[in-house]
């Protein structure tokens, strides 16, 4: 089946530490996955996709396929990244996407 | 550009009331998406289309739900009879052809009493 599970509803963390929001996925092919924001009173917005393999925001993601997981890392976390987090993964050869549950991260002062 | 826009921005409802939320997607986008969000199952796509024809409607909850995409500039989502389980904030993204990105809109919040 295919799935993508984000495990916390909810994260809170003081501002300057570590952020590690977790997805796991569960899907047969080859995986293309993404991570998509929603900053308070805005729009659902792209975050990052695996396949760029860049840094935004400060925000990483790398693919781990062995244990099939692709965790949003940040190294000092700021109050302005307070927002819903959500994991996606698109099925190959079509534009589905499945989204995970979403996580809540609140960065405190 | 507008970008993805939805009407109305709140709808609020009896059971049993027919709703229609409405789309605009971007220009030159020839993929449209309804996700459905709540608390307890995040965001949830319901359908999409391609080229305006639907392609994947297995999100749909039932058959109180229909989608329709008349042309490349417009779609509307609609419930029929409306319940109070449909209570939720509804999505349209479009994307276009290639482009893995999606981009939404800012959503139409339900409530149905």
């Amino acid at each position: 089946a295919q799935r993508v599970t984000q495990p916390e509803k909810l994260l809170s963390v003081f501002k300057g530490a570590p952020v590690e929001l977790k997805c796991n996925y569960s899907y047969s092919g080859s995986p293309e996955l993404f991570w998509y924001v929603q900053y308070s009173r805005q729009r659902l917005q792209l975050l990052l996709r695996h396949i760029s393999r860049e840094s935004i925001k400060g925000f990483t993601a790398d693919l781990n396929k062995g244990e099939t997981s692709f965790h949003l890392k940040k190294p000092f976390a700021q109050e302005e990244d307070s927002a819903m987090y959500y994991c996606a993964l698109r099925v190959g050869g079509t534009y589905k996407y499945i989204f995970g549950t979403g996580t809540r991260l609140k960065v405190l002062a | 550009d507008a970008g993805v826009i939805q009407s109305p921005r709140h709808e609020v409802t009896e059971m049993g009331q027919e709703v229609t939320l409405r789309c605009k997607p971007i220009s030159g986008h020839n993929s449209l998406f309804w996700y459905r969000q709540t608390m307890m199952r995040g965001l949830e796509l319901l359908i999409y289309f391609n080229n305006n024809v639907p392609i994947d409607d297995s999100g749909m909850p039932e058959d109180r739900f229909s989608a329709k995409m008349p042309n490349a500039s417009f779609s509307t989502l609609k419930i029929q009879p409306s319940e109070p389980r449909d209570s939720a904030v509804y999505f349209c993204a479009s994307t276009r052809t290639g482009s893995s990105e999606q981009y939404f809109g800012p959503g139409t919040r339900l409530t149905v009493t």
